[in-house]
């Protein structure tokens, strides 16, 4: 069965600090792999993702994420947070059986401090 | 990327009675997913919308309670059914365009019942 684990419920980061959100996945065949962040009172906004290829990804707002195969891991990363990060982010694992199924992490409440 | 319009954002109902939340897409899509994010919590899915057929609900999730309408390839409605306070969550709408690509959301809405 398929599974992502957001270990951190909450993570403080002063601004202009790097930040890291962990997400550690179990899935049968491939990872696919995503990212998203939900700001207050609005849905969830697509960040990145890992499909296949380089193991660092890209993505919007300055956010790259990390694919380790080994480690079963896909952290979230950003060399320079800013107060304006602060949200909550979710993880998520596209099910390589069924691809209908996305299963999403318990969710990490980012706070980024002046 | 799809647009998705959620209606309504928010509404406060009374115990016992029924919602009817809309999704309308951008663009034409086979399958519509809705989910459920109780408060402080990850996102659940509810049901898949399939256009010309039944939904398919997820384990804990019965029709009675959470009927589904896919009447067109850009359009779902899904009804909260006898409302209690236990329903208090945001729901969202969910598309994606292929196997490799993210899912996108609604903006949510956010129901509280009293």
């Amino acid at each position: 069965a398929q599974s992502v684990a957001q270990p951190e419920d909450q993570v403080n980061v002063a601004e202009g600090n790097p930040l890291t959100v962990k997400c550690t996945y179990s899935v049968s065949g491939n990872p696919y792999l995503f990212w998203y962040v939900q700001y207050p009172n609005r849905g969830l906004q697509f960040l990145l993702k890992y499909i296949t290829g380089d193991n660092l990804v890209k993505g919007s707002y300055g956010f790259e994420a990390e694919f380790n195969k080994s480690q079963t891991s896909f952290h979230l990363k950003k060399p320079s947070a800013l107060v304006s990060d602060s949200a909550l982010y979710f993880c998520a694992v596209r099910d390589g059986d069924n691809f209908n199924k996305f299963y999403f992490g318990s969710g990490t409440k980012l706070n980024v401090k002046p | 990327s799809a647009v998705i319009s959620q209606k309504p954002s928010r509404d406060i109902c009374q115990r016992g009675t029924s919602l009817t939340i809309q999704c309308q897409v951008d663009s034409q899509v086979t399958m519509m997913f809705w989910y459920r994010q109780q408060p402080g919590q990850s996102l659940t899915l509810i049901a898949t919308a399939n256009q010309g057929s039944e939904a398919t609900y997820e384990s804990g999730f019965v029709i009675d309670k959470f009927p589904i309408s896919r009447p067109n390839l850009t359009f779902s409605t899904l009804t909260v059914s006898n409302m209690s306070p236990e329903d208090s969550s945001i729901y969202l709408c969910s598309v994606y365009e292929n196997w490799n690509t993210e899912a996108f959301f609604g903006q949510g809405t956010r129901l509280t019942v009293v």
